[in-house]
């Protein structure tokens, strides 16, 4: 089952923050999230596996609520360059397919 | 750098038209995905591979097939195009065998397919 991502899209001014979620109806074991600029390919983030963690990379982080079977993508301080679509993917387990969500489209500008 | 190439970023073909879209990877990853994108959709996984000659069904197979005769190489069959097949294809990789699905993906550029 797909996962729901929220907002579907946002507007941000450069320098202010953002959350995208992502939830599912089932138990998950890992949430994958991915990029995609206008006209790319879609580019690995990262990956939380079950366990709570969480993780960050420069100003974008990402944290996995396994009870609530809901991850949040923080960007903050916002920069052109994060806009684009942000997917998440989920699995149910650690041998299980990703499912993508629908997909948020971030717009940043200045 | 991993690198993944589709043969076309854009083809147009008929209804009823046998289609070949071809993906290579250059880092020797065992597991290969195809995936059709579609607006609101996000990414919909169509089949994957986690070895040579071997294929599992994804998501939405129906309507399409798949051939992987050489490592490096997964090719995505659409055996008669219908206009419900007009999308973006997508190509992945992944590296390892035993976790197919927990691996990072490596996306090729796309391919945009109208079917008329």
């Amino acid at each position: 089952q797909q996962p729901v991502q929220s907002p579907q899209a946002v507007i941000l001014r450069e320098g202010e923050d953002a959350v995208i979620n992502c939830s599912s109806s089932k138990a998950l074991y890992s949430v994958h999230w991915y990029r995609q600029k206008h006209g790319e390919a879609p580019v690995f983030l990262m990956i939380l596996l079950k366990g709570g963690e969480q993780k960050g990379h420069d100003k974008i982080s990402a944290s996995f609520n396994e009870k609530k079977q809901q991850s949040s993508l923080y960007l903050t301080a916002s920069q052109l360059s994060y806009s684009g679509t942000y997917f998440c993917g989920t699995a149910k387990t650690s041998y299980d397919k990703v499912i993508f969500g629908p997909g948020t489209s971030l717009s940043v500008i200045p | 750098d991993v690198k993944v190439t589709q043969s076309s970023r854009y083809l147009v073909k008929r209804t009823g038209e046998k289609v070949f879209l071809e993906c290579v990877q250059d880092m020797d990853h065992e597991n290969m995905f195809w995936y059709r994108q579609d607006p609101g959709l996000g990414l919909r996984l169509i089949y994957f591979s986690y070895d040579v000659k071997m294929k599992e069904k994804g998501d939405i197979p129906e309507g399409y097939s798949v051939s992987r005769e050489k490592k490096e190489r997964f090719s995505l069959i659409l055996e008669s195009a219908s206009t419900n097949q007009t999308s973006m294809y997508l190509c992945a990789s992944s590296f390892g065998k035993a976790t197919v699905f927990r691996e990072t993906q490596y996306f090729g550029p796309g391919t945009r397919l109208l079917v008329l």
